[in-house]
């Protein structure tokens, strides 16, 4: 199947310091590339989705100017947590989707923990 | 927006035995539904999908069954083995306009398989 992957794996950072976080679609080009993030014994919760070349469309109680999303190719997108605080700690993971279709699968990264201190 | 959830959040099994994760959704509207399978610490994977047009579709030690009627999915997991432990999510690809699609997830079940 296709392969997504994201860097770094994992990241801890200082209160106040901002994380990037890259998402690669290795073997297709990434129509769309989604960026969730999950709480332990959570489920994942969509952030963003994005369009290459494209502004990201967030989701209702995601801050634009603090997770910024930048997918400038079709095969990478990047989510920087600007100002980070303990509160931003988490699993973020990425999804890429080929095509437009309904059908089309989602390939799902790794993901990342972020640990804010 | 509606949601996709679970009625188990956890399921213990004896290796072996056949496992059965139930999702319910509450979208009468939802036509494909797919399971995902997550480890600790890694993201989801691909399991099965399946279309509302079936009711039932089959892979490799897994079976996904639909019921529109009842708005209810379940995955089903032959001759569970210990690889197969893992947390469970159903997702929902939903129209979110402009003909795009994303997923909503249901809360997940962890599944747990004894030796």
């Amino acid at each position: 199947g296709a392969v997504v992957s994201q860097h770094p794996s994992r990241v801890i950072c200082k209160s106040g310091t901002s994380v990037k976080i890259e998402c690669r679609s290795l073997d297709f080009q990434a129509t769309t590339m989604f960026w969730y993030r999950q709480f332990p014994k959570q489920s994942l919760m969509l952030m963003a989705t994005s369009n290459e070349g494209s502004k990201a469309t967030y989701e209702q109680g995601v801050e634009k100017d603090k997770f910024l999303i930048n997918h400038a190719s079709l095969t990478l997108s990047t989510l920087t947590v600007t100002s980070a605080h303990p509160e931003d700690s988490s699993f973020y993971i990425c999804s890429a989707r080929e095509g437009g279709k309904r059908t089309d699968t989602q390939y799902f990264g790794p993901g990342t923990r972020l640990t804010v201190l | 927006g509606e949601s996709v959830g679970l009625h188990l959040p956890t399921l213990s099994v004896q290796e072996g035995d056949n496992s059965i994760i139930n999702c319910a959704y509450s979208n009468s509207a939802s036509d494909y539904f797919i399971w995902y399978k997550q480890e600790s610490g890694k993201g989801p994977q691909f399991i099965i999908d399946i279309r509302s047009n079936m009711d039932k579709r089959q892979g490799q030690r897994v079976t996904v069954l639909l019921n529109k009627t009842v708005k209810h999915l379940s995955l089903q997991i032959a001759a569970t083995q210990p690889g197969d432990s893992a947390v469970y999510f159903c997702a929902e690809n939903e129209d979110s306009g402009a003909g795009s699609y994303q997923l909503t997830f249901g809360k997940g079940t962890k599944l747990s398989v004894i030796p």
